[in-house]
């Protein structure tokens, strides 16, 4: 079974500009959460969406913005891009809220954004 | 605010040592804690410890839950040069309804040479 799968794998952009990163959730799963690993730190939760709502933010500026779609993919936008958003940007899926408690996350490869 | 906590920051062995990795946390609510590897890209699960599973082995790794001490320890026994990685621990907390969010530590980074 296909995994968590992201695009694109890397990313260079330049300040100021925006960037959309796509995620495709492994089949079934129906939750998307999206986080950021900034080099040399563990990642940082930003959202988690579940049948097309939020349900959670983490503590970033509202630069940072998500949505997912109706077969439960996710795209995170990032826009007025700062050297500061240089990261790897990691989206994972679970069963959750189904199946109950203890559904673990998974995570994709990831899209390295490297901003200069 | 959800604290989780690594130690060591990083660690170097020898092929056939075991290590153990710490995690403590500070959190509302405690629901899970996970353990997962990280090489080069994706994190990859290896545990999850709640309240009625404290307890967690596969092959050479084992982890447990201290919910008195809030912490939890990864065992890795007869340790190879595949098991080089960062190691991070996450902690799942709040109302189940109100979303499955990770606080993640700083990882622990495992060197292991042959």
């Amino acid at each position: 079974d296909a995994g968590v799968t992201q695009s694109p794998t890397h990313l260079i952009k330049t300040r100021g500009q925006h960037v959309t990163l796509r995620c495709s959730p492994i089949s079934g799963h129906k939750s998307v959460s999206w986080y950021q690993q900034v080099l040399g730190q563990g990642p940082q939760f930003i959202f988690q969406y579940y049948e097309k709502e939020e349900r959670g933010r983490g503590n970033f500026p509202d630069r940072f913005s998500a949505r997912q779609f109706p077969n439960y993919s996710s795209e995170l936008n990032v826009n007025a891009l700062l050297l500061g958003d240089s990261a790897l940007y990691l989206c994972a899926s679970s069963w959750w809220p189904r199946r109950g408690p203890g559904q673990p996350q998974h995570f994709g490869d990831g899209t390295r954004l490297s901003i200069l | 605010e959800d604290k989780v906590v690594q130690s060591p920051l990083s660690l170097v062995v020898h092929e056939g040592d075991t290590v153990t990795l710490n995690c403590s946390y500070e959190v509302t609510n405690f629901r899970s804690l996970l353990w997962y590897k990280q090489e080069k890209k994706a994190p990859t699960f290896l545990f999850m410890l709640t309240s009625s599973g404290i307890e967690k082995k596969s092959g050479r790794l084992s982890s447990i839950l201290d919910k008195k001490e809030l912490s939890s320890i990864l065992n890795i026994t007869a340790t190879q040069t595949g098991d080089s990685a960062i190691y991070l621990c996450a902690v799942e907390a709040g109302r189940f309804g109100a979303g499955n969010m990770l606080t993640f530590g700083g990882g622990t980074r495992l060197m292991v040479k042959p």
